[in-house]
């Protein structure tokens, strides 16, 4: 049974446009959020992590957006290249050494 | 090496056999993880390494599954009687074992189980 619900399971955007992928938690301990990102052929790679104690992290044009209250945490990803084509993993943990992770988001940048 | 070190990166195995996954990490990392990959499931956890102690074998899925950790450095994954449903991305991660701290994967084993 997966802890964080991620969604969509794939998505294709064009050039320049937004990606958005979805998550969602119901264990309230949870207190770190990292997103994972992953090359084919590679292991993921930490992208960006936020805390809840704030609603929205910015790391160039990929951001974090956190609705505590929702349970739900989203990463949006600005002017989308072609070289973010990967798979994106959400993640969450309780301040330990386990993280929990989403199924993944297959995002493919359209030229 | 300068990341963590996975191999082989490919195995094929018929059913029944025994296989050995080996990780390598980075140098001075006290934590590491072993997590798998199947299509459309995410990450599962596997089992944790704190030095050469394992804390948390809970992911582990079945008995047929075990892992060590020698030296407080190299480690190995090994599966008995290898079953269709092992078939996966074996991913191995370390890192100092601080709180929140960023994991560091490997490329990972592909397992093919015919």
């Amino acid at each position: 049974q997966q802890q964080v619900k991620q969604s969509p399971q794939s998505l294709i955007v064009q050039k320049g446009g937004i990606s958005i992928i979805n998550c969602a938690y119901e264990n309230t301990a949870f207190d770190y959020f990292p997103w994972y990102q992953q090359f084919p052929g590679k292991g993921p790679a930490l992208l960006i992590a936020i805390r809840p104690d704030v609603s929205e992290k910015k790391e160039g044009r990929f951001t974090i957006s956190f609705n505590k209250s929702a349970k739900q945490f989203s990463l949006h990803i600005m002017d989308s290249q072609p070289g973010d084509s990967a798979t994106y993993f959400c993640a969450a943990s309780m301040g330990d050494y386990k993280l929990s992770f989403g199924a993944g988001t297959t995002v493919t940048v359209r030229a | 090496g300068a990341g963590v070190s996975q191999s082989p990166s490919n195995k094929v195995t018929e059913k029944g056999k025994d296989v050995e996954l080996r990780c390598d990490p980075i140098s001075g990392h006290t934590a590491l993880y072993w997590y798998r990959q199947s299509l459309g499931q995410g990450l599962e956890f596997l089992i944790y390494f704190q030095g050469n102690s394992a804390p948390d074998k809970s992911g582990l899925p079945s008995d047929r599954f075990s892992a060590e950790r020698t030296g407080g450095s190299v480690s190995t994954l090994t599966i008995q009687r290898t079953q269709q449903e092992d078939s996966a991305v074996y991913l191995c991660a370390s890192n100092g074992g601080g709180t929140n701290e960023k994991l560091f994967f490997g490329s990972g084993t592909q397992l093919s189980v015919l």
